[in-house]
């Protein structure tokens, strides 16, 4: 099972909006609407973001939104805060696997 | 609050073994799927093993099949990673994480164990 594909990083200023995408194959990613998002703070443990594609868990911004087409997926981040400065991982169900992305480390300017 | 609190990592030879254990609080332990999951120095996350929420059914990662057993006790809110034959390249911070049932994301995570596996 490979990872999926990441951008090592993004950047954006304050207000700005950006887009990680999360590119995986037609066995996984595009295969279920089973991917999630996972925002992570150095030396803490990760945080559900986005599951099912495009649901919020409660308590989580709606300036976090999901998305998916094909084999790829999206998180979007809109007016983006200094606090969104974290590593992020997608994530895709299969059968009982499961497969991250290699994370994307976002830089607010 | 939902507390899962892992315990059990440390320093170890190559070869050798070590039991990482995870006490869930707050919430229905015996209603999640469970898994473990660990992140290398400095590198992403990698899924490791998967048990249901009667402990009937698990999976694992190839890279740790024969050689980790991911295990349960409902009644201890407890949940296991017996870890054998360790190399170098399992040195990583493990954590637990909470699925609930019918769905598939990991909803609740601990806060991790390290392991290291050095001579």
């Amino acid at each position: 099972q490979s990872a999926l594909t990441q951008p090592a990083s993004v950047s954006g200023s304050p207000g700005q909006s950006i887009t990680i995408s999360c590119t995986g194959t037609s066995s996984d990613v595009g295969a279920y609407d089973y991917v999630s998002w996972y925002q992570q703070y150095p030396g803490k443990a990760p945080k559900l973001m986005i599951y099912d594609v495009t649901t919020r868990p409660s308590g989580v911004s709606n300036r976090f939104s999901g998305s998916k087409s094909g084999n790829t997926a999206s998180l979007t981040i809109s007016g983006l805060q200094p606090e969104d400065e974290a590593d992020y991982y997608c994530s895709s169900y299969t059968s009982s696997n499961w497969v991250f992305g290699g994370g994307t480390k976002l830089t607010v300017l | 609050q939902v507390q899962l609190v892992e315990s059990g990592g440390g320093l170890v030879k190559p070869g050798g073994s070590l039991r990482l254990s995870c006490a869930a609080s707050g919430f229905t332990f015996s209603g999640y799927y469970m898994s473990w999951i660990r992140q290398a120095p400095g590198k992403g996350l990698e899924w490791v093993s998967y048990i249901s929420a009667s402990g009937s059914y698990t999976n694992s990662v190839d890279s740790v099949k024969g050689r980790f057993t991911i295990s349960r006790d409902n009644a201890k809110n407890s949940l296991y990673l017996q870890m054998n034959s360790l190399r170098a390249e399992d040195t990583a911070v493990y954590y637990c994480a909470g699925i609930m049932e019918s769905t598939t994301h990991f909803h609740y995570w601990g806060q991790g164990t390290p392991v290291t596996v050095s001579s």
